[in-house]
């Protein structure tokens, strides 16, 4: 099956820094979902992204489908932002979604 | 908007203990599923529903059976609980492939 992998795995920054999510795919997508998981377990669709660029406020990200990666933009960090981030891919009709480990974020102030 | 509704949140179990994780969706979805969460892991998926009807293996099948009572329900039954199924368990349901909207998750621990 398709393989994910996530970098980094832990990230730490101070309030209103910028940073950059990476997540890389094994094969062609044409499902691509990154998620936020907040300190108390919830978890939060925040994009879906086979291919292209979309912006939701502070947060955007990028599917380069040809090249097999997705990023994920955070600007102006705030405390809320802390938590796990996760990409997600699928191929196929049925929306099954393999999921990286995540990349886990705290923001400091 | 209730969203994806699973219950219980909290349970303990026995070893070879069985239980029922229930999972409802008000949104009209075709698909839904059921993930697993291990500490420090993504989720990995256990079994999924591509429409009414139908149901099919994902990643961790073994041990669970699932049902999809009808379009809105998608039940997780684990028939003899063992220590390694303690986990959080997520449902989620989603338009076929399209945004993917989990539950609030259900602590499981199996002692």
């Amino acid at each position: 099956g398709i393989q994910v992998e996530q970098s980094p795995p832990d990230l730490i920054l101070q309030e209103g820094a910028n940073s950059t999510l990476r997540c890389n795919f094994s094969d062609s997508v044409n499902n691509l979902q990154w998620f936020h998981q907040n300190p108390w377990g919830q978890l939060i669709n925040l994009f879906y992204i086979p291919s292209g660029t979309k912006q939701n406020g502070r947060l955007s990200a990028t599917t380069v489908a040809t090249e097999r990666y997705s990023l994920l933009y955070i600007s102006s960090s705030q405390t809320t932002d802390s938590g796990v981030y996760f990409c997600a891919a699928g191929t196929g009709t049925a929306s099954k979604l393999t999921f990286g480990t995540g990349t886990r974020l705290q923001v400091t102030l | 908007n209730a969203g994806v509704t699973q219950t219980p949140k909290f349970q303990v179990l026995k070893t070879g203990q069985s239980m029922t994780l229930q999972c409802a969706q008000d949104m009209n979805h075709n698909s839904m599923y059921w993930y697993r969460q291990d500490p420090g892991m993504g989720l990995r998926l256990i079994y999924y529903s591509a429409s009414e009807g139908t149901t099919d293996k994902g990643e961790v099948p073994n041990g669970y059976n699932v049902s999809r009572l009808n379009k809105r329900e998608f039940s997780l039954r684990l028939e003899s609980a063992a220590p390694s199924q303690t986990s959080v368990y997520f449902c989620a349901s989603s338009s076929t492939g399209n945004t993917i909207y989990f539950g609030e998750g259900s602590w499981l621990t199996v002692v």
